[in-house]
């Protein structure tokens, strides 16, 4: 089953206001990994969080990580009409199945309404 | 750089009817996957490889084949289409499986009549 489980399931706000999207996942993790999907295009890495990692910024996104309640969130700052997507978070955890190797597991996916 | 290349962009099948969907990478990554993407679902891993010559099941495997017989390239096999791999798929590629950033391609939209 799917890894991560992100809330809410779709967010509308507007322009200059923050977004906060959360992701809860189920076993343990080497790191985990926001993207973000424009309507019909492939996914694009935002920011990469490892295990022993609380908290990580890049320009206005903020994630933090929390592996005791096993939950991540990503805060994007003053909104703009252009951060309109869906944002998924990624875990990349180890499988012990066969030759043994990592997987990155994608939950379904915060949509994101920016109004101007 | 191209990166990860998804063909073709767009197909319409018969049911039972079988084809190949290619992936290309050009940034010399171990790891390659395919996933496909439903409304409401996400993104669901169908196959992956961690190198060149190896195979693994994801989480939806049953009615698709994969090969990667070359570093660079992942094929993913319908033997015989159904309606319900109607989808959008996915490919992408990474450095590791550990703790690098994935690259996607751009998709292919399969509608399977």
């Amino acid at each position: 089953s799917q890894q991560g489980e992100e809330d809410p399931q779709a967010l509308s706000i507007q322009e200059g206001e923050n977004a906060t999207m959360n992701c809860s996942y189920k076993t343990s993790i080497n790191n985990l990994q926001w993207y973000r999907q424009n309507s019909g295009r492939g996914l694009v890495h935002l920011i990469l969080i490892r295990s022993n990692e609380r908290e990580k910024h890049s320009g206005r996104l903020r994630v933090t990580l929390d592996t005791s309640k096993k939950s991540s969130s990503l805060l994007i700052t003053a909104s703009r009409a252009a951060d309109t997507a869906s944002y998924f978070c990624a875990t990349v955890g180890y499988s012990y199945s066969g030759a043994g190797s990592y997987q990155l597991t994608f939950g379904k996916g915060t949509k994101l309404s920016v109004i101007p | 750089n191209a990166g990860v290349t998804q063909t073709p962009k767009f197909r319409v099948l018969k049911t039972g009817q079988s084809m190949t969907l290619l992936c290309a990478q050009d940034m010399n990554h171990e790891y390659m996957y395919w996933y496909r993407q439903d409304p409401g679902m996400g993104l669901r891993l169908i196959h992956y490889s961690v190198g060149e010559g190896t195979t693994a099941k994801g989480e939806v495997p049953d009615g698709y084949n994969v090969s990667r017989l070359k570093k660079q390239n992942f094929l993913l096999g319908l033997e015989s289409a159904a309606p319900s791999q109607t989808s959008v798929y996915f490919c992408a590629s990474s450095e590791q499986g550990g703790g690098t950033e994935a690259f996607f391609g751009q998709g292919t939209r399969l509608t399977v009549v």
